[in-house]
């Protein structure tokens, strides 16, 4: 059974700390990872893709890979109240393209 | 108007009943999916299609059934409904952007008495 690892929090930080959010995958063989975002009641949505090891900065965002220690891990920089929300991490293991979820971090952040 | 809109929003129907849900989408992506939510387990795949003949079961498909009636509609059914069916029930697709990360609809909170 492939499976993705998440924290389920919640995780407290105030206001304009960063964020840390990691999530750990089982399938060495997966080939692309995603950050969704899902406020209560919503749907998820997508705010960060990584494919290659490293870091993938997107505005107060940031994604980092370790393909090595299979671990993906987002961190929200000057975390604001307005991201206050559950953290879904999706991993893509094979061609079909489906994606296997995290249960997800729920982040609160303190004004 | 939303990429990928669900119908019906909230759904109670009775134990035994037949009940669709129903996806549709304007962003012309070929892959289709519906993911059931509970609380404390994630997202889990029920099934996906990649178009019109290719249907897939994902991990928890029994008890449900699907139809893809045309590349921007894809439906759930649940053929005979079972109070363990309550759940938040979310369609999505992907294709198109390169990184085939998923749309998802608004979703149809499902509760089954």
């Amino acid at each position: 059974q492939k499976e993705v690892e998440q924290n389920s929090g919640p995780l407290s930080v105030p206001e304009g700390a960063i964020a840390s959010l990691n999530c750990t995958y089982s399938d060495r063989g997966s080939q692309s990872f995603f950050w969704y975002r899902q406020y209560s009641g919503k749907s998820p949505e997508l705010i960060m893709f990584i494919y290659s090891n490293g870091d993938k900065e997107d505005g107060r965002f940031t994604a980092q890979l370790n393909k090595a220690s299979q671990y993906v891990s987002l961190l929200i920089r000057d975390s604001q109240p307005s991201d206050s929300a559950t953290y879904l991490c999706a991993v893509r293991v094979d061609s079909s393209y489906k994606l296997i979820f995290g249960s997800g971090t729920r982040l609160l952040v303190r004004p | 108007d939303a990429d990928v809109t669900q119908t019906p929003r909230n759904r109670i129907t009775k134990t035994g009943k037949r009940i669709m849900l129903e996806c549709s989408q304007t962003k012309g992506h070929d892959r289709m999916y519906w993911y059931r939510q509970d609380p404390g387990l994630g997202l889990r795949l029920i099934y996906y299609s990649f178009d019109v003949k290719d249907i897939n079961k994902g991990e928890i498909s029994d008890g449900y059934s699907v139809s893809r009636q045309a590349q921007a509609k894809f439906s759930l059914s649940l053929e005979s409904a079972i109070p363990n069916q309550t759940a938040l029930y979310f369609c999505a697709t992907a294709g198109g952007e390169g990184h085939y990360g998923y749309t998802f609809g608004s979703g149809t909170r499902l509760t089954v008495v």
